[in-house]
């Protein structure tokens, strides 16, 4: 079935460890996303990607960073988890000026 | 920048109730407007689209009218069910592929 895979679906974490978050599309959409849920926040970007080879900040960038080595691929890694990155992560990817499609997300917990 | 505003919750509505949840927005050109679904634990799900002034998207009896005069995209539904308990997102897709959302409003339906 065609669409977003995240991994893993949930993480508890120990403070300062590393950590990455994966996420596969098979859409071919150049555009990716990754924002993080937070109760009363909505969903917030951290980072994203217009195409393979190129990534950009978005709203809450600090302590993540991401690589897009191709199409498909689009990790998310904490180089030193701490507790306020405790949230639920969702991937993202878009194909052009139409709807984006969601993976079912991470929850992760950092303690 | 963009932004999205949309009406706090929870709200709760017996079944058969109308629902209407507003959403305005700020931007910078013509951008595409959504409303995304989100059910207990899963990722979002489009729910409907427009992306031109006066569009009315519709799906499963929700419905929206992207209003420029009034930079809304408000949400309605004529008769909800206990299904659509679930958190709605109000978006937008601006220039440069980016996505922004509101806060999200969580909707109880109660029989």
């Amino acid at each position: 079935i065609a669409g977003i895979t995240q991994a893993p679906t949930s993480q508890i974490l120990a403070a300062g460890r590393r950590m990455t978050l994966r996420c596969t599309q098979d859409m071919r959409h150049n555009a990716m996303y990754w924002y993080r849920q937070d109760l009363g926040l909505g969903l917030r970007l951290i980072h994203y990607s217009n195409t393979a080879g190129t990534t950009g900040k978005g709203e809450v960038p600090d302590g993540y960073s991401v690589s897009r080595a191709n199409t498909d691929d689009f990790p998310l890694t904490l180089a030193s988890a701490v507790p306020s990155q405790t949230s639920v992560y969702f991937c993202a990817s878009k194909g052009g000026p139409t709807e984006a499609f969601f993976g079912q997300g991470t929850r992760l917990t950092v303690v | 920048g963009n932004s999205v505003t949309q009406m706090e919750g929870p709200v709760t509505l017996s079944e058969e109730a109308f629902l209407t949840i507003n959403c305005t927005y700020t931007a910078t050109g013509y951008p595409s407007l959504f409303w995304y679904v989100q059910y207990p634990g899963e990722g979002l799900q489009l729910l409907l689209k427009a992306t031109k002034a006066d569009d009315k998207g519709s799906n499963k009896g929700f419905e929206a009218t992207y209003r420029k005069e009034t930079t809304s995209f408000h949400l309605e539904k004529g008769s909800v069910q206990v299904s659509d308990s679930a958190v709605y997102f109000c978006a937008l897709s601006g220039g440069g592929n980016k996505l922004t959302f509101g806060t999200g409003t969580q909707l109880k339906v109660e029989l």
